[in-house]
């Protein structure tokens, strides 16, 4: 199946600073990819959308000044926690929609970002 | 009212135990639909996609019924190994794409 690169797959960082995660799909184009953050024992939430070449779109309680979603080219998004705090410590994890002319659209997920703030 | 609401869980089968997951749906613009699996603290897998005529892949079988905005998977002989979390995700399409997952049900299978 398709493959999507997440990167880092852990983070440790101080309270204040920034960190970016970068969710690459390495064989095919993705025009659309999403953001999720996942609590232990919890599902995915959702949390935006990203397009390529225009704006993010945010779901309802997510701050798009502290999470900014940059998706410059059809291979790659970022996410940037900004000014971390320690509740944004989570799993944060991409997938990117899989089209292809002759067969229905699918999801492929990176391996996931554990930040921990301190 | 959930936008995609499962069986709350989990499930204690023993091996070789038939187990059937149920999904439903409440956005009629959902387009989408697909079981995944999730093992502890990785990334989700898709299992199978779902389609109206339904499709099998093995020991899996994945139903969508439309009309009822209900969707299911069915594991026959299940392993040891099929002990994991299963997710019914759904995309819409509103004018923009969104993914809505289901809470999750979770599955263990004993010896």
């Amino acid at each position: 199946g398709a493959v999507v690169s997440q990167h880092p797959s852990r983070v440790i960082c101080k309270s204040g600073t920034s960190v970016k995660i970068e969710c690459r799909s390495l064989d095919f184009q993705a025009t659309t990819m999403f953001w999720y953050r996942q609590f232990p024992k919890k599902s995915l939430m959702l949390m935006a959308t990203s397009n390529e070449g225009s704006k993010a779109t945010y779901e309802q309680g997510v701050e798009k000044d502290k999470f900014l979603i940059n998706h410059a080219s059809l291979t790659l998004s970022t996410l940037t926690v900004t000014s971390a705090h320690p509740e944004d410590s989570s799993f944060y994890i991409c997938s990117a929609k899989f089209m292809r002319v002759g067969t229905n659209e699918k999801l492929f997920f990176g391996s996931g970002t554990q930040l921990s703030v301190l | 009212r959930k936008e995609v609401e499962q069986d709350p869980g989990p499930f204690n089968v023993p091996e070789g135990a038939t187990v059937a997951f149920n999904c439903t749906y409440s956005n009629s613009a959902s387009q989408s639909f697909f079981w995944y699996r999730q093992d502890c603290r990785k990334e989700p897998k898709l299992l199978m996609s779902v389609y109206s005529s339904g499709n099998e892949d093995g020991r899996f079988t994945a139903q969508l019924n439309r009309a009822s905005q209900y969707i299911s998977l069915l594991i026959r002989d299940s392993k040891l190994s099929d002990s994991a979390t299963y997710l019914c995700v759904v995309i819409l399409n509103t004018g923009g794409f969104k993914t809505i997952f289901g809470a999750g049900t979770r599955l263990f299978v004993k010896a």
